[in-house]
């Protein structure tokens, strides 16, 4: 098992930007979801993907969209960067059956 | 409006000592209750989980416990040890395991050596 990798695992961007951000699921795992830390937060759900589908989204503006590919690996895009996109952000894989296994997240500021 | 209420939100505990963190939630459609371990610069290690046909689940050092009626559920850390100091934070879910986590607030642990 390899587990989940995001990358890049920081990054710094200019208000107004678009940002990508990468995640390889962890083998055999199909479902894959996004989530948002603030700092000294919880994480919050933004999305989840299940087949290359969007499966069930959180409350998170339009400009917060993702993809998910035949591997199960995921990217989460964000248009229009503003000062409070800066967080965590943290991708999750999890088997048909089962809990969700974390990567260690993408640290993104904007500034 | 927050559906899973954590406390307290720092703990201090003497090595050996026993760790209590407590979680109430709003929602009885929740069906799946994690426990989450995060260290500084890493991503939520999933701890234990319960789900609400159990009142009582132990794995090693720690245990969930679980009650219904009240909507509330808590972990307890037996021998609590300085490699435990991080952040912990409960969840929530409906539906299963793989469906979105409602996460409360977390609560920063301290053993002391």
């Amino acid at each position: 098992e390899t587990g989940v990798t995001q990358s890049p695992t920081h990054l710094i961007k200019t208000r107004g930007q678009q940002v990508t951000l990468r995640c390889s699921s962890q083998s055999g795992h199909n479902t894959v979801s996004w989530y948002q830390q603030a700092l000294g937060q919880g994480p919050q759900f933004i999305f989840q993907y299940y087949r290359e589908e969007e499966n069930g989204r959180g409350n998170f503006p339009p400009r917060f969209s993702g993809l998910q590919f035949p591997n199960y690996s995921s990217e989460l895009n964000v248009n229009a960067l503003e000062l409070d996109d800066s967080a965590l952000y943290l991708c999750a894989s999890s088997p048909a059956r089962g809990g969700y296994t974390f990567g260690s997240g993408t640290r993104l500021t904007v500034v | 409006q927050q559906q899973v209420k954590q406390s307290p939100q720092s703990l201090i505990v003497q090595k050996g000592g026993i760790s209590i963190i407590n979680c109430a939630y709003e929602n009885t459609a929740f069906d799946y209750f994690p426990w989450y371990q995060q260290f500084p610069g890493k991503g939520p290690a999933l701890l234990i989980a319960i789900r609400p046909d159990v009142s009582e689940k132990k794995e090693g050092r720690f245990t969930i416990s679980f009650n219904k009626s009240a909507k509330q559920f808590s972990l307890h850390i037996m021998d609590s040890q300085p490699g435990d100091s991080a952040t912990y934070f409960c969840a929530a879910s409906r539906g299963g395991a793989t469906n979105k986590l409602i996460f409360g607030t977390g609560t920063l642990l301290a053993v002391q050596p």
